[in-house]
């Protein structure tokens, strides 16, 4: 069984400020790794995800993560945020070698971005 | 081209009736998977179909069913609704096989009353 825990539920912060949500997960299994996002009455947009490689991920509106496997962590960044960065942040995790992708999510962290 | 459609949008049911949500995954994905989200137990795996089979079912109970059509579109059915399961009900497709990573449409928000 795989699980994930989002450390913060609730991150504020001022614009152009760096942010980090964090994300940890326990698997007994190789795993892929996801970020998703959720704005209000919308569903879930992906992020960036890790497959394997480098372990620094980059995805798309100006975040990044890196996928650290001693320390089970995969943390998401961005170094300015902007007001439209306010959102629902999930972390998300698979089995690697399943060939079922059910992905299993954190509780989420709420990022508010203060003018 | 076009995303991960789920209609409707929003629905109110009545305690004990039977509802049916649809979900057509983007062209050429073949797999689509369902999950619940609620402020209590957050996002959570229902199923999920790959070429009409079912491969993987969450841990909910038998009045939640789905299905998978030879199109790839796919319905959720949920019986004798409880207030409970009152949630935004969220699909995902993907390609399947070797690719990896989820597609998710914008919701169905169910609502038992």
């Amino acid at each position: 069984a795989q699980s994930v825990t989002q450390l913060d539920s609730q991150v504020p912060v001022f614009e152009e400020a760096p942010v980090e949500l964090r994300c940890n997960y326990s698997s007994s299994v190789s795993v892929y790794l996801f970020w998703y996002v959720q704005y209000p009455n919308q569903g879930l947009q992906l992020l960036l995800k890790y497959l394997s490689g480098s372990t620094l991920v980059k995805g798309i509106n100006g975040f990044e993560a890196e996928f650290n496997k001693s320390q089970t962590s995969f943390h998401l960044r961005k170094p300015s945020v902007h007001i439209s960065d306010t959102a629902e942040y999930f972390c998300a995790v698979s089995d690697s070698g399943a060939g079922s992708y059910q992905l299993t999510f954190g509780k989420g962290t709420k990022l508010s971005v203060i003018p | 081209k076009a995303g991960v459609t789920q209609t409707p949008r929003y629905l109110i049911k009545t305690r004990g009736q039977q509802v049916t949500l649809s979900c057509s995954p983007i062209s050429g994905h073949r797999s689509v998977s369902w999950y619940q989200q609620t402020p209590g137990q957050g996002l959570q795996f229902l199923f999920e179909y790959f070429s009409e089979t079912q491969r993987n079912k969450g841990n909910f109970p038998g009045r939640f069913s789905g299905r998978q059509f030879s199109n790839s579109r796919s319905e959720m059915n949920v019986s004798t609704l409880e207030l409970g399961d009152s949630a935004l009900y969220l699909c995902a497709s993907s390609l399947g096989g070797d690719s990896v990573g989820y597609t998710f449409g914008s919701g169905t928000r169910l609502t038992v009353v």
